[in-house]
């Protein structure tokens, strides 16, 4: 199965500090993105990294993608209490669908 | 900033009952998508749509499912004869590409009772 798998599935921490989460996956890929999810609510789309890609930032966000290893990490700096959330990586292989992850649940306490 | 806008945001159905799930994606976007969520489970794939016709479409796409773009803004999902099992949240999804990121509604939370 192509889909990625998140790592840890939920995670605590305080305001300020950083959040870490994995995603691994099993099968070649076109892109992975990262995605956060608020309670009952939709999806927001964070960040896509390609394949040829290895690193990518957009604002406290940092992506990582190795391809070797199959993995990819999302960091979050200096985390707020409104980054709590779900947040599921995303893979997409030969037909460009991505397929999701169970997710991570971060809460982030102020 | 454009968003998808998905209506109704709640909808309540007799088991058997056909419903129609509408999307209105971002104007300039060429796919757009269905996915579905059973509470408390992953976000699943449903359909692809592309230049007026289903690219891809996953396992539970049966025949009960069907998608349509009847104008130039709109893209519906009706299920046929909704079961219990249909009960979930639907969201639709639209991008400017396939190597693009997707924006997603927030979703119809259909409950079939």
């Amino acid at each position: 199965s192509q889909q990625g798998e998140e790592d840890p599935q939920a995670l605590s921490i305080q305001e300020g500090e950083n959040a870490t989460m994995n995603c691994s996956y099993k099968t070649s890929i076109n892109n992975l993105q990262w995605y956060r999810q608020n309670s009952g609510r939709g999806l927001v789309h964070l960040i896509l990294i390609r394949s040829n890609e290895r690193e990518k930032h957009s604002g406290r966000l940092r992506v990582t993608l190795d391809t070797s290893k199959k993995s990819s990490s999302l960091l979050i700096t200096a985390s707020r209490a409104a980054d709590t959330a779900s947040y599921f990586c995303a893979t997409s292989g030969g037909s460009y669908i991505p397929t999701f992850g169970r997710g991570t649940s971060l809460i982030v306490h102020p | 900033e454009p968003e998808v806008t998905q209506t109704p945001s709640h909808q309540v159905t007799q088991m058997g009952q056909e419903v129609i799930l509408r999307c209105v994606p971002i104007s300039n976007h060429l796919y757009f998508y269905w996915y579905r969520q059973i509470l408390g489970q992953k976000v699943e794939f449903l359909v692809s749509f592309y230049n007026n016709e289903i690219s891809e479409k996953s396992e539970i796409f049966d025949d009960q499912f069907s998608v349509e773009r009847p104008d130039g803004s709109n893209f519906t999902l009706k299920i046929r004869s909704t079961k219990l099992e249909d009960s979930a949240m639907y969201f639709c999804a639209s991008s400017q590409g396939l190597d693009y990121g997707y924006t997603f509604g927030s979703g119809t939370r259909l409950t079939v009772v």
